[in-house]
């Protein structure tokens, strides 16, 4: 149980290009969905917590204009990396817990690079 | 400082031998404790979840937490070569979803 989809798995783009990557909990309702970049042999660093039908909450330094979190439903959030630049290259994990308080289930994550 | 200070490593052991990773933190309203596993280039996978002090077993995994000392571990007993990855540990105050992330330490087991 508690399996958390994430797609696409790898992405290579033109600068300039949007780029939207989709986190799906496929056996439970994620009530909280959150939103990590990960660099080369470094930690987890959190983006935003979204709730479904609410706005993300962003952390400190995270432009909201060039990362745009959607959570529409119960299933589903996206990330929407807008413009994206060479300096956006980098691995991008979700993860969702429900309403039960359970640990944070992870996606496989999408390794984005921005040529 | 940092909540959640974890031993970057890396760490590097002969196969079975017993391997011991450690997390200390700083908040005393933590009461959910994770160890997780990421593969290179996968995401974290939950391992163990513990709740309050104490150990939980699983297989050759051991979890144990020290409240009173703000200290918790993961003991991997007869190591593996698939055992080599980085593991991170988490903690949350009243809702285990939430969690704080230590930085994660990496482990290589030779064979």
């Amino acid at each position: 149980g508690a399996v958390v989809s994430q797609h696409p798995s790898r992405v290579i783009c033109k600068s300039g290009t949007s780029v939207k990557i989709e986190c799906r909990s496929l056996d439970f309702q994620a009530t909280t969905m959150f939103w990590y970049r990960q660099f080369p042999k470094k930690s987890l660093m959190l983006m935003a917590t979204s709730n479904e039908g609410s706005k993300a909450t962003y952390e400190q330094g995270v432009e909201k204009d060039k990362f745009l979190i959607n959570h529409a439903s119960l299933t589903l959030s996206t990330l929407t990396v807008t413009s994206a630049h060479p300096e956006d290259s980098s691995f991008y994990i979700c993860s969702a817990t429900s309403s039960d308080g359970q640990p944070q289930h992870f996606g496989d994550g999408t390794r984005l690079s921005i040529l | 400082q940092k909540e959640v200070e974890q031993d970057p490593g890396p760490l590097s052991v002969p196969e079975g031998a017993i391997v011991s990773l450690n997390c200390t933190y700083s908040n005393s309203a933590f009461q959910y404790f994770m160890w997780y596993r990421q593969y290179s280039r996968k995401g974290p996978e939950l391992l163990m979840y513990t709740y309050s002090s104490g150990n939980k077993e699983d297989g050759r995994f051991t979890a144990q937490v020290d409240k009173s000392s703000k200290y918790i571990s993961l003991f991997i007993r007869d190591s593996q070569p698939s055992d080599s990855a980085t593991y991170l540990c988490a903690m949350s105050e009243g809702d285990a979803g939430k969690s704080t992330f230590g930085d994660g330490t990496t482990l290589t087991v030779k064979p």
